[in-house]
């Protein structure tokens, strides 16, 4: 069966430090992957999705950046951190661009 | 551009109950919808996914309808639990792989 994991689980940086988020996929092939973030207040939303090795797609501008160097490694990147950027952070898989399956989220707190 | 919402934002009920939870989307053009649970801190886990050529997809006392050309589904919840309490989101999507698009939930209580 399929797994996915996120890590850390929770993270409190300060403003200005580094991001690495990652995920990855057990038990699947060429997945589809999707960062998502939840904040406060807001609804859940897309910030990268990515097709294969190397392919990232951009749906939201900001100083978010994401990588997949591996078929089923997703990884989430800042250089400098804003308060802005605290939230709860979702990684997602599907195959085949049907239902998508969430991980357990990393709670980032930036301070 | 697509926007979903779902009604009501919050719902209390006591065990037992048989319960209808809204979404509405404004384009009708989806390639398919989702029901996902959320349990405070916790990720998403999907209970229901129906193609936009479905009607309605049912798992156990879950049963999921679709209106595509009216931009509705609904969730219906039959014989309530306190263990159905969470946050339930609808999302649509535009084409297959692309993002979904969330309303903001239905927070459910179920109390004993």
């Amino acid at each position: 069966s399929q797994t996915i994991h996120q890590w850390p689980a929770t993270l409190v940086q300060p403003v200005g430090s580094p991001l690495s988020l990652e995920c990855t996929v057990e038990g699947t092939s060429n997945p589809n992957l999707y960062w998502y973030r939840q904040a406060a207040g807001r609804g859940l939303q897309l910030l990268f999705y990515s097709v294969g090795i190397g392919q990232i797609s951009s749906e939201v501008p900001q100083n978010l950046s994401a990588s997949r160097p591996q078929d089923r490694q997703f990884i989430l990147s800042s250089k400098k951190l804003l308060l802005s950027d605290s939230g709860f952070y979702l990684c997602a898989w599907s195959v085949l661009g049907d239902q998508q399956f969430f991980g357990p989220g990393t709670r980032l707190t930036v301070l | 551009k697509q926007e979903v919402t779902q009604i009501p934002a919050a719902l209390s009920v006591p065990e037992g109950e048989n319960l209808v939870l809204n979404c509405s989307f404004t384009d009708s053009a989806i390639y398919n919808l989702q029901w996902f649970r959320q349990d405070p801190g916790k990720g998403l886990t999907s209970l229901l996914l129906i193609q936009s050529s479905q009607r309605e997809q049912t798992s156990g006392r879950l049963n999921a309808s679709l209106d595509k050309s009216s931009g509705r589904s609904t969730l219906y919840i039959a014989a309530s639990q306190p263990g159905d309490s969470a946050t339930y989101l609808c999302a649509v999507n535009r084409q297959a792989g692309t993002a979904l698009i969330f309303g903001k939930g239905t927070t459910l209580s179920v109390s004993s």
